[in-house]
């Protein structure tokens, strides 16, 4: 059975700390590992990953792919409360099916 | 950006009465799919559909039934509900096959008494 899997669940940190998000993925064939932010609605993209080792970048946050050892992290640097949210990890397994985490809630207090 | 619309975006129904949630479109984008969120599991695809009439279940499609008559409209049935199924519901469309990105609706929240 395709699972991921992302730790932790829940982080409190303080404005201006660097957070790292982790997720880590069984699935039959994987095609592309994907994050997305959730804050009160609905999710939206981050990055998609499709190749290890090249880090994809938006403003503070950054993340990687390891195909080897069957993970990925999520940076996020000078955290702002904005950034206070749940983020969602999901894997393409090419059965037209995304395969999500339980996401990572990230609570950023002034 | 992608226009979904999700219908209604809030429902308290009763065990046993039967519920349908309708997703639109306004791009003609070939995949859509609806995915059910609850605490501590993320989103769990019930079904998607590839193509006008063309549908397949996901990982927890018991319960529930889809319909696909137009490309931009999808809706999802729960013929008889369940306090199980109380949860919150989005749609969501495949906007990029290069990105893999997903586009989702605002969510319909199905509560079951």
């Amino acid at each position: 059975e395709d699972k991921v899997v992302q730790s932790p669940l829940s982080l409190v940190v303080h404005e201006g700390d660097t957070v790292t998000l982790n997720c880590s993925y069984e699935v039959t064939n994987f095609r592309s590992l994907l994050w997305y932010k959730q804050e009160k609605k609905a999710p939206t993209f981050l990055f998609m990953l499709t190749s290890s080792g090249i880090e994809k970048k938006s403003g503070r946050l950054s993340s990687i792919l390891d195909k080897k050892e069957l993970f990925s992290i999520l940076n996020i640097t000078a955290t702002q409360t904005g950034d206070s949210a749940v983020y969602l990890c999901a894997v393409d397994n090419y059965g037209q099916n995304f395969v999500f985490g339980p996401g990572t809630r990230l609570s950023v207090l002034p | 950006d992608a226009g979904i619309t999700q219908s209604p975006r809030h429902k308290v129904t009763e065990t046993g009465t039967p519920v349908t949630l309708r997703c639109h479109q306004t791009e003609n984008h070939r995949y859509m799919y609806w995915y059910r969120q609850d605490p501590g599991h993320g989103l769990r695809l019930i079904h998607y559909s590839y193509g006008v009439k063309d549908t397949d279940k996901g990982e927890v499609s018991d319960g529930y039934s889809v319909s696909r008559s137009k490309t931009e409209d999808f809706l999802l049935t729960l013929e008889s509900a369940t306090s199980s199924q109380t949860s919150v519901y989005f749609c969501a469309i495949s906007v990029d096959a290069n990105t893999g990105e997903l586009f989702f609706g605002e969510g319909s929240r199905l509560t079951v008494l």
